[in-house]
């Protein structure tokens, strides 16, 4: 059974940063694209950024650019998404997600990140 | 990009079908056939329902089909179940290996 399991979230302060994990079990993670969905509060669903399975590229979406980073260690079966200079808007749950014939096959139960002062 | 547009609501009674709308433009929904549908349940986390336009995930019943016809896709539930009370969401491959959700549709089963 495919499992994601995200971990990281919490409050923070306008300008600060956190590390968001999503541990991964019951598939073979270092075959799968994977992408980090977000959902602000009461709001709809947006994609964040999405990583190759060698973690050779990335991409992100225009409003995280500069600011957030994905990574990935295939040994530890591990998705990682570094954000830096949070603002109000980036509060959210943020999905981690396996990433599969340009859809979402399978999510994580999310961490919530709260940016406010 | 901006959000695909969905309707916000939509609703039927049991039994009946129901179809959610999901517009885009030529650089989304009408250039690739790579269009995905999403159920979330209140604190739950999105379930994929459909991909590739019209394809389901095995374990999704056949009461959920989807469709396209140029710029907009479309998600119809037949027979609606209680259960089916959920908001959903469309997603697109938008190029440049990217993706736009929908702007989410609550359905609502009288």
């Amino acid at each position: 059974e495919v499992q994601l399991v995200e971990s990281g979230g919490g409050l923070v302060q306008p300008g600060e940063s956190l590390r968001l994990s999503c541990a991964a079990s019951g598939f073979t993670f270092r075959r799968y694209w994977m992408s980090w969905v977000r959902q602000a509060p009461g709001k709809g669903l947006e994609w964040v950024a999405k990583m190759n399975p060698d973690g050779s590229e990335r991409y992100y979406v225009d409003s995280v650019k500069g600011r957030f980073t994905i990574s990935r260690d295939n040994a530890k079966n591990s998705l990682y998404l570094q954000t830096n200079s949070l603002r109000a808007e980036d509060t959210a749950v943020y999905y981690c997600a396996r990433d599969t014939s340009a859809c979402f096959d399978n999510w994580g139960q999310g961490t919530l990140v709260t940016v406010s002062s | 990009q901006s959000a695909l547009a969905q309707p916000p609501s939509a609703s039927g009674s049991p039994g009946q079908s129901v179809t959610i709308s999901c517009t885009g433009t030529s650089s989304d929904v009408g250039g690739y056939n790579y269009v995905s549908w999403y159920q979330q349940h209140p604190g739950k986390a999105p379930k994929l329902m459909i991909y590739e336009v019209s394809k389901r995930p095995s374990g999704v019943p056949d009461r959920f089909s989807g469709s396209k016809s140029g710029n907009t896709a479309s998600l119809t539930v037949s027979g609606l179940q209680a259960e089916d009370e959920a908001d959903y969401y469309c997603t697109s491959y938008a190029g440049s290996s990217s993706y736009v959700f929908g702007t989410g549709t609550k359905v609502t089963v009288l």
